[in-house]
């Protein structure tokens, strides 16, 4: 079954812990992203690969860190996490670098800092 | 500032009955948008799409409409069914950002279809 996974589903952690949200697809895409979704802001994104080792910066990428070592594989690197990073993560793919516009969404991560 | 605005936060409307939600936008750049459904615990997934070239888009029960002069873009359901009930995310793409695959959203309306 093609998807896009997100582990964990939820998470609940203190200040300054470090964590890392995994993602990955089994669809081959070339394009991958993380957002986040926040009450009465949508969702925005925070950054994206348009390949393996290529990762550049959406428009909230402050206090977060990604890589890109594998096609499938796109983690989301908290170093130091904060409250106002209390928010649901969705992880998405899409085929073509060109033609992201239908990308396929993972499940989410809710993340609670305390 | 929002670039992508959905102002109904909330739509309820009868089984079988027309579900019109709505979007407006600001940047004139814009010329890609899409629809997304989300149900909760769920991520989006995607519904249907439109370019700028085109004024209508339809694809079964579901038909985007986009008025360009006017910034609007509209989604209709007919007829809607109580499976619809969900989150609808109105979303746009700039050519020149087509290639970060950045797509702004809307703050999302939430559809109930009673029986």
């Amino acid at each position: 079954e093609a998807q896009v996974t997100q582990n964990p589903r939820y998470l609940i952690t203190v200040t300054g812990k470090k964590l890392t949200v995994t993602c990955s697809q089994n669809m081959n895409h070339e394009y991958m992203s993380w957002y986040r979704q926040d009450p009465g802001l949508g969702l925005r994104q925070i950054y994206y690969s348009m390949n393996v080792e290529v990762t550049d910066k959406g428009d909230v990428p402050e206090g977060y860190k990604v890589s890109r070592k594998e096609k499938r594989n796109f983690p989301l690197i908290l170093e130091s996490p904060s409250p106002n990073q209390t928010s649901l993560y969705f992880c998405a793919s899409s085929l073509y670098r060109g033609q992201p516009y239908e990308q396929y969404f993972g499940p989410g991560t809710r993340l609670t800092v305390t | 500032d929002q670039q992508v605005k959905q102002n109904s936060p909330s739509l309820s409307v009868q089984e079988g009955r027309i579900s019109i939600l709505n979007c407006d936008y600001t940047n004139s750049m814009f010329d890609y948008f899409l629809w997304y459904k989300k149900y909760p615990a769920e991520g989006p997934t995607f519904l249907i799409s439109i370019s700028s070239i085109k004024d209508k888009n339809e694809d079964g029960r579901f038909t985007v409409f986009l008025n360009k002069s006017a910034k609007h873009l509209s989604l209709h359901i007919v007829p809607s069914q109580p499976g619809d009930s969900a989150v609808y995310f109105c979303a746009a793409s700039e050519g020149s950002r087509r290639s970060q695959g950045n797509l702004i959203f809307g703050k999302g309306t939430k559809l109930s279809v009673k029986p």
